[in-house]
């Protein structure tokens, strides 16, 4: 059974730092795409981050380009976002997800989330 | 970036009953769209994929459609654990981008 499972998530304030992992098992972890989504509280989802099954290409949003750091360890099946220069604005539930095998930012299976709060 | 609007952002139907969700994109998108089921308070679960692949384990009562900018998502004889609310997202183009979301209640 594939399973995500987010750790990391918390209350920050602005212009702080905080680092999400995503343990994957029950997949070859090495072989897919992975990436982040969030979604703000009471809102829709949005794409933050991917990353390719090797890590050799990384891709960003435009709103966290040059703040967050997207990156994995497939010796520990474990992906990783770093969130510098935190805002009130990249307050949400960060899911870690998986890319479809065949089709690229499909993402086929989810973790359960990490709540991250950006306040003072 | 392309932008999707879903239609309706609500709606309640009744159990039995067959349920359309649409979805628009803002351009051509040529089939790079898939569907999402999101439960209360759990995470968002694959559905559909290129406009009307059925993901692994997901019951044949869902069904996607359409093409260009039109995409629809049907639910045929609801059932009561179809109760969340359902996302579409287009990936035919970088950045990948969902809709606002439809909220699915019961009658």
């Amino acid at each position: 059974e594939v399973q995500l499972v987010e750790s990391g998530g918390g209350l920050v304030q602005p212009g702080r730092s905080l680092k999400l992992s995503c343990a994957a098992s029950g997949f070859t972890f090495s072989n897919y795409g992975m990436a982040w989504v969030r979604q703000a509280p009471t809102k829709g989802l949005e794409w933050v981050a991917t990353i390719s099954y090797d890590g050799s290409s990384t891709y960003y949003r435009d709103s966290v380009k040059g703040r967050f750091t997207i990156s994995r360890d497939n010796a520990k099946s474990t992906l990783y976002l770093q969130m510098d220069s935190l805002r009130s604005e990249d307050t949400a539930t960060y899911y870690c997800a998986r890319h479809h095998y065949y089709s690229p930012y499909v993402m086929d299976a989810w973790g359960q989330g990490a709540s991250v709060t950006v306040s003072s | 970036d392309i932008q999707m609007t879903q239609s309706p952002a609500s709606l309640s139907a009744s159990l039995g009953e067959t349920v359309t969700i649409e979805c628009r994109a803002s351009e051509d998108i040529y089939n790079g769209l898939a569907w999402y089921q999101q439960k209360p308070g759990k995470s968002p679960q694959l559905l559909i994929y290129n406009a009307n692949s059925l993901h692994t384990g997901v019951p044949s009562r869902f069904s996607g459609s359409g093409s260009g900018t039109q995409y629809s998502l049907k639910i045929n004889s609801l059932q009561s654990e179809d109760v969340a609310s359902y996302f579409c997202q287009q990936y035919y183009d970088y950045p990948p981008t969902f809709g606002a979301g439809t909220k699915l209640e019961l009658k």
